[in-house]
């Protein structure tokens, strides 16, 4: 298995514009969480789906944010309109029991 | 509600020296433990966990982390360092969740640096 896959790895975009950041988990893994990294914060956990529902959404910063899973191979977190303070790397993860981490998508709104 | 508590931000030891990163949650209900190691610029890879059953679990390069659950511990260990184990370390705390899904909560992690 080629592990957690998102794209796109490294994401420049100007403020106000819309960002989609994407998500394959690994086959057969029930859990799919959305993590967002910072220096200030650490690791944030923002979202988390079960069997592709969403079961805890609290860590979602605003309604600028949201997250779809639409099937079990693919998952979206969408920041619109976006601000330089959503700057961080974002990261999914997917699992059972424990999660695996996909290499992140390091955002930068300037 | 659970949380994680890195109690050391950064540490610094000289190769081939023993090393112990600490780490204490809090939780209401029975929890799986876990670590994590980050290498620069990549994603985070699990070291090791706890889950039920013996309270010393050990990662394939030798290190290990003993769950003491009236410490509410558990920190991780390695009698001798490699300049290669130099990353930042994550412990993290899980419970049962709903159908199986884990909700991770991630301490502030501890930069292990390692010099020559």
């Amino acid at each position: 298995d080629a592990g957690v896959i998102q794209s796109p790895r490294h994401e420049v975009t100007e403020m106000g514009q819309e960002v989609t950041l994407r998500c394959k988990p690994i086959s057969g893994h029930n859990s799919l969480f959305w993590y967002r990294q910072t220096m200030m914060r650490g690791l944030e956990l923002l979202i988390y789906f079960n069997n592709n529902v969403p079961i805890d959404d609290s860590g979602m910063p605003e309604d600028r944010f949201s997250a779809k899973m639409p099937n079990a191979s693919f998952s979206t977190l969408k920041i619109q309109p976006s601000e330089p303070r959503d700057s961080a790397v974002y990261f999914c993860a997917s699992g059972n029991t424990e999660a695996f981490f996909g290499q992140g998508t390091r955002l930068t709104v300037v | 509600a659970q949380s994680v508590t890195q109690l050391d931000s950064q540490v610094p030891v000289f190769e081939e020296a023993p090393v112990e990163l600490r780490c204490n949650y809090s939780s209401s209900v029975s929890v799986y433990l876990f670590w994590y190691v980050q290498y620069p610029n990549q994603g985070l890879q699990l070291l090791l966990k706890y889950l039920s059953g013996s309270t010393l679990v050990e990662s394939i390069n030798g290190f290990e982390a003993e769950f003491n659950k009236s410490q509410t511990s558990f920190h991780l260990r390695k009698p001798s360092v490699h300049i290669s184990d130099t990353a930042e370390y994550f412990c993290a705390v899980s419970d049962g969740g709903i159908q199986g899904a884990q909700k991770l909560v991630f301490g502030q992690g501890t930069r292990l640096t390692i010099n020559p």
